[in-house]
């Protein structure tokens, strides 16, 4: 079964740094991987999807990046904000049926 | 609204109830998730439909656990006698078209507490 990991689980910045998140996954046979933020007692807001045959996408302010070789994805979130704060989701999809398999999140909290 | 809505947001059950949780997908997609989350962790795969046809119910983690899609738009996601480890939030997600290759929405979810 894909277990895919974020590192850190929680990470607190000051307003204006540039960061990396961290997601690895065990099965590197996936057709796309898809970063996702959740604020608390919310759905997921889909930021960015990376398809297999792709090395990076970008959106605004974010990039995130996919080696699937080495079984590794990043968030790049340049000149963070306070607004960016919420737990930041990664998800490996097409390894195995229909599911997308999750990490558990890195929780974010960008101080003013 | 143009988004994936879902009702009840919340939901108190005692244990033993029956309870139903409502998926609207976003109009014309094609492909409907179902996903639950424990407190602190990601959420896991439940059940996957292509139109009204369920696909892929691997992740269902008992068979009190049931969904449906009868008309390819609306899902409703069914537990019978409700437990304690029940309790979770319920995701609905949305695709445009079949499979996994393509962008998912997400619902708001439903918060399933089961005393």
């Amino acid at each position: 079964k894909q277990e895919v990991t974020q590192i850190p689980a929680a990470l607190s910045v000051p307003e204006g740094e540039n960061l990396v998140l961290n997601c690895s996954f065990t099965d590197s046979a996936i057709y796309n991987l898809q970063w996702f933020r959740q604020d608390p007692g919310k759905g997921l807001t889909s930021l960015l999807l990376i398809q297999s045959s792709q090395r990076e996408q970008t959106s605004g302010r974010l990039n995130a990046s996919l080696d699937k070789s080495s079984g590794r994805s990043t968030l790049y979130i340049a000149a963070s904000q306070p607004g960016d704060s919420a737990t930041y989701l990664c998800a490996a999809g097409g390894d195995s049926g229909y599911a997308l398999n999750f990490g558990k999140g890195t929780s974010l909290l960008v101080t003013p | 609204g143009a988004g994936v809505s879902q009702s009840p947001r919340y939901k108190v059950a005692k244990r033993g109830q029956d309870v139903a949780l409502r998926c609207d997908p976003i109009s014309g997609h094609v492909s409907l998730f179902w996903y639950q989350q424990a407190l602190g962790q990601g959420p896991e795969f439940l059940t996957y439909f292509q139109n009204e046809a369920q696909l892929d119910k691997s992740g269902l983690p008992s068979d009190r656990f049931f969904a449906e899609r009868p008309e390819g738009s609306v899902s409703t996601l069914k537990i019978q006698r409700t437990q304690q480890e029940d309790s979770a939030v319920y995701l609905c997600a949305s695709s445009m078209l079949a499979g996994v290759l393509y962008e998912q929405y997400f619902g708001p979810g439903t918060r399933l507490t089961v005393t």
